[in-house]
């Protein structure tokens, strides 16, 4: 069974920049959710993915976005990189029968970023 | 709104001793699930317990347990026997609708 990948490892943007993030969802999960953690604070909720379609969605700007493919892959976008954009980025998946969530999230690694 | 706050930013324990990590959380709803989630060194994210919230009964994994008081909207954390490996953060979550997180408790246990 595979985990939760993500990539990249790390990035380096300038402000003003455009970024996409992308995670693999673990097999057969059919959800996905994103989270900003800035340093030495716990994850924040951005988003998140059930089947395709946005069913959630935290304090962030539009300018953060994503999706959710076919085949439970995603994509976290950001656009107009802000110096406080700089954090670790993690994703989650997790196998949702209802919709509803409270089921176990598996997380990846985490991508971090630094905006310049 | 719901907000988790784990009041302990740092606490350490000896090897082989018992510690508790503390969270509190405010909530208006009835329904919804509580986490501990633990984040080590090498940061990746992975369970340690979760309680459904309209179960009285305490949830238990191996060496970790919790104590769940609802109307106090309390979940404390409990590991016995603690190992070296359970260095790590410790991130305490609800989720009603989505995850929200508490700003953690770095836990150290020392040989």
């Amino acid at each position: 069974e595979t985990g939760v990948t993500q990539s990249p490892t790390h990035l380096i943007k300038t402000r003003g920049q455009q970024v996409t993030l992308r995670c693999s969802s673990q097999s057969g999960h059919n959800t996905v959710s994103w989270y900003q953690q800035a340093l030495g604070q716990g994850p924040q909720f951005i988003f998140q993915y059930y089947r395709e379609e946005e069913n959630g969605r935290g304090n962030f700007p539009p300018r953060f976005s994503g999706l959710q493919f076919p085949n439970y892959s995603s994509e976290l976008n950001v656009n107009a990189l802000e110096l406080d954009d700089s954090a670790l980025y993690l994703c989650a998946s997790s196998l949702d029968v209802s919709g509803s969530g409270g089921y176990e999230q598996y997380f990846g690694p985490g991508t971090r970023l630094t905006v310049t | 709104a719901q907000t988790v706050t784990q009041s302990q930013p740092e606490m350490s324990v000896q090897e082989a001793e018992t510690v508790t990590l503390s969270c509190t959380y405010d909530t208006s709803e009835n329904n919804y699930y509580l986490f501990w989630y633990k984040q080590p060194p090498s940061r990746q994210m992975i369970l340690v317990i979760r309680q459904e919230a309209y179960k009285q009964q305490n949830a238990t994994e191996n060496r970790f347990s919790v104590n769940f008081q609802k109307a106090a909207k309390s979940f404390s954390l409990k590991i016995s026997d603690s190992q070296l490996g359970d260095t790590a953060m410790y991130f305490c979550a609800t989720h009603w609708n989505y995850m929200r997180f508490g700003a953690g408790t770095r836990l150290t246990v020392k040989p």
